[in-house]
């Protein structure tokens, strides 16, 4: 199947630094990706769909400000954690659509101190 | 979003067929019917996909009843690396696609 490549793999940070996560579709083109989150035992959980060239759409309860999605080309999708605060600790995943199926990416484990 | 309901959790031993069914009873016309297994600490991995009747794959089969309300996973002789959270999720591809994911089922391959 298709490939999409999440870096990095987990990052650790400082309370009130940012973080930049990168989603690349390495085979394909995306014109469209997504940001989930997924809390340990949980499923995973929509946080905004992320289309090339505009603003990306975020679900209710979702701070934009918080979390920056920038969609800049068919391949890659970023998604910066703003501020980082120890709630913001948790494994964050890309997908990215080709036709009719999403692929994801493997995660970045945050942790924020 | 089709909301999509799963058991929480399955155990079997290795060898034998799995079979995990999902319900999904406000399935609109566009939408595709998709399972994923992921691991811990993994991002979801493809299984197969369907629209209607039945699909196979090299790794598992899926079976589509005509009223497409329900969908059946089937792993053939499991092993315990099939040991994984397995999702069923519905959305519609022709539109922005976005997927809900449920509580997935747990299965547990045990030896």
């Amino acid at each position: 199947g298709a490939v999409v490549s999440q870096h990095p793999s987990w990052v650790i940070c400082k309370s009130g630094t940012s973080v930049k996560i990168e989603c690349r579709s390495l085979d394909f083109q995306a014109t469209t990706m997504f940001w989930y989150r997924q809390f340990p035992k949980q499923s995973l959980m929509l946080m905004a769909t992320s289309n090339e060239g505009s603003k990306a759409t975020y679900e209710q309860g979702v701070e934009k400000d918080k979390f920056l999605i920038n969609h800049a080309s068919l391949t890659l999708s970023t998604l910066t954690v703003t501020s980082a605060h120890p709630e913001d600790s948790s494994f964050y995943i890309c997908s990215a659509r080709t036709g009719e199926k999403l692929f994801f990416g493997s995660g970045t484990q945050l942790s924020v101190l | 979003l089709a909301k999509t309901t799963q058991p929480i959790s399955m155990d079997s031993y290795e060898g034998q067929e799995v079979n995990i069914t999902c319900s999904h009873n406000n399935i609109a016309t566009n939408d595709y019917i998709t399972w994923y297994q992921q691991f811990p600490s993994q991002g979801p991995r493809f299984i197969i996909q369907g629209y209607k009747t039945k699909v196979t794959n090299e790794v598992a089969s899926l079976f589509i009843p005509a009223d497409r309300k329900s969908s059946t996973l089937s792993l053939p002789r499991v092993s315990l690396s099939d040991t994984a959270v397995y999702y069923c999720l519905v959305g519609d591809a022709t539109n922005d696609y976005k997927l809900s994911f449920g509580a997935g089922t747990t299965v547990t391959v045990r030896a």
